[in-house]
């Protein structure tokens, strides 16, 4: 069965440092991929998904992923980071099976941002 | 247009009560998920209904738990009688259904803790 591996449980940034978050998933052939945050308080909200195409996606509030077939991967990356990016990030894939699709989520990475 | 709502955000229960959380999907989305996160581990998938039928509940516990989606509304997940371990984060998701390129949306959970 598939699995996510996300390697950073707990990352504390600074305002303005760059950002790059792991997340490795265990076997290939087609897959939808996800990142899903989130904040204090709210719902599990979309940051972005790859399906195909561009393995460079970009998503809400300057997030990026990239989808590396190669090495099973597609880490969540931003350039600046805000203290408004403190939150839960959870990287998730789809997997197939019958008529069910269902998400296999990492373990999540929480992001403690500092002023 | 409204989202995936969930009710209640919060539930403490003692050991061996009855529990029901309520999911209300985005209007239209015949596809329905329930998810669990137990305690800082990865979200799992429990079940998912397509309008009233269930397609898959090979993520239920147990038959402790028991979840109806009448009338492929809104859905019902009970757990009788609960036991310390059910303690956790139910999410709900709903999506529309589009196979390959199936996108869920999240409810804001439901924490229920038993004591």
């Amino acid at each position: 069965a598939q699995s996510v591996s996300q390697h950073n449980h707990h990352v504390i940034l600074s305002e303005a440092a760059s950002l790059e978050l792991g997340c490795n998933y265990s076997y290939g052939g087609t897959v939808n991929l996800f990142w899903y945050v989130q904040y204090p308080g709210q719902h599990l909200q979309l940051l972005l998904k790859y399906f195909s195409g561009d393995p460079l996606v970009k998503g809400i509030k300057g997030f990026e992923a990239e989808f590396i077939k190669s090495k099973f991967s597609f880490n969540l990356r931003k350039p600046s980071v805000q203290w408004s990016d403190t939150a839960e990030y959870f990287c998730a894939v789809m997997e197939y099976g019958g008529a069910t699709n269902k998400l296999i989520f990492g373990t999540g990475t929480l992001l403690a941002v500092q002023p | 247009e409204a989202g995936v709502t969930q009710f209640p955000s919060h539930s403490v229960i003692e050991k061996g009560q009855t529990v029901t959380l309520r999911c209300d999907p985005i209007s239209g989305h015949d596809n329905l998920y329930w998810y669990r996160r137990v305690m800082g581990k990865e979200i799992k998938f429990l079940l998912h209904f397509v309008k009233e039928s269930k397609q898959d509940e090979s993520g239920m516990p147990n038959n402790r738990f028991l979840a109806e989606r009448t009338g492929g509304t809104y859905s019902t997940l009970k757990v009788q009688p609960a036991e310390l371990e059910d303690s956790g984060v139910y999410f709900c998701a709903s999506s529309q259904g589009y196979r390959e390129r199936e996108t869920q949306y999240f409810g804001p959970g439901t924490r229920l803790l038993v004591l």
